[in-house]
């Protein structure tokens, strides 16, 4: 199993221009998670999804949106990049909260630097 | 408001020795507390988690302490060694259905040979 990937793994962009983040997971998870890291900073939640179809806001989600058309993939959007938003993107998924194996599993990252 | 937080930026400890990182928090509505270990250039991988209910879980080499009357949370790593060397995040899982983390911002173990 691949477990959780990403695409790209990186990307510079201009102040304005969009681009779309990747995430696919092969473990038949439910729950899938979009977080940013800056620099000297914990991950903090961008989007989460609980299912096939549903998105929800995180703690920091404006500049940001999502999509969930199939269980295996989560969609991280910019519209309109700015500088701000320079960061390390992680996705994770996991299993239902309860059920056994239910931390979340990371992927490997996508470096974006927004000039 | 809700903040998890970590007590010291940077740890430095001799291969062999044990290591303790701390972790503080605020927010008492979590069920689950746990600990991820981040190399560099990596994506946080989990080590052990406890519940809410515990104060204490011991997994291989590490060992997490629940301390809720004081809202501290601590990550033991028995016979550190020079792969041990990463960030180490707390984080709680909120109570709840969404499995929403909040993490803390990290510490530094360097482990010297």
């Amino acid at each position: 199993n691949a477990g959780v990937t990403q695409t790209p793994k990186f990307r510079v962009l201009k102040t304005g221009q969009s681009m779309t983040l990747l995430c696919a997971q092969d473990m038949n998870h439910e729950y899938m998670y979009w977080y940013r890291q800056d620099p000297g900073m914990g991950l903090r939640l961008i989007h989460y999804s609980v299912g096939e179809g549903t998105t929800a806001k995180g703690e920091v989600p404006d500049g940001y949106n999502v999509s969930r058309l199939k269980k295996q993939n989560f969609l991280l959007g910019l519209e309109s990049a700015a500088p701000s938003q320079t960061s390390v993107y992680f996705c994770a998924s996991s299993n239902r909260p309860g059920l056994a194996g239910s931390e979340q599993f990371f992927g490997p990252g996508t470096r974006l630097t927004v000039l | 408001g809700e903040s998890v937080g970590l007590h010291l930026p940077t740890l430095s400890v001799q291969e062999g020795d044990n290591s303790i990182i701390n972790c503080a928090y605020s927010n008492s509505a979590s069920d689950y507390f746990i600990w991820y270990k981040q190399e560099s250039g990596k994506g946080p991988q989990f080590i052990i988690d406890i519940r809410s209910n515990m104060d204490k879980r011991q997994g291989q080499r590490v060992t997490v302490l629940l301390n809720k009357t004081v809202k501290h949370l601590s990550l033991q790593i028995a016979a550190t060694q020079p792969g041990d060397s990463a960030v180490y995040f707390c984080a709680e899982k909120k109570a709840g259905n969404t499995g929403k983390l909040i993490f803390g911002q990290g510490t530094t173990l360097q482990v010297k040979p």
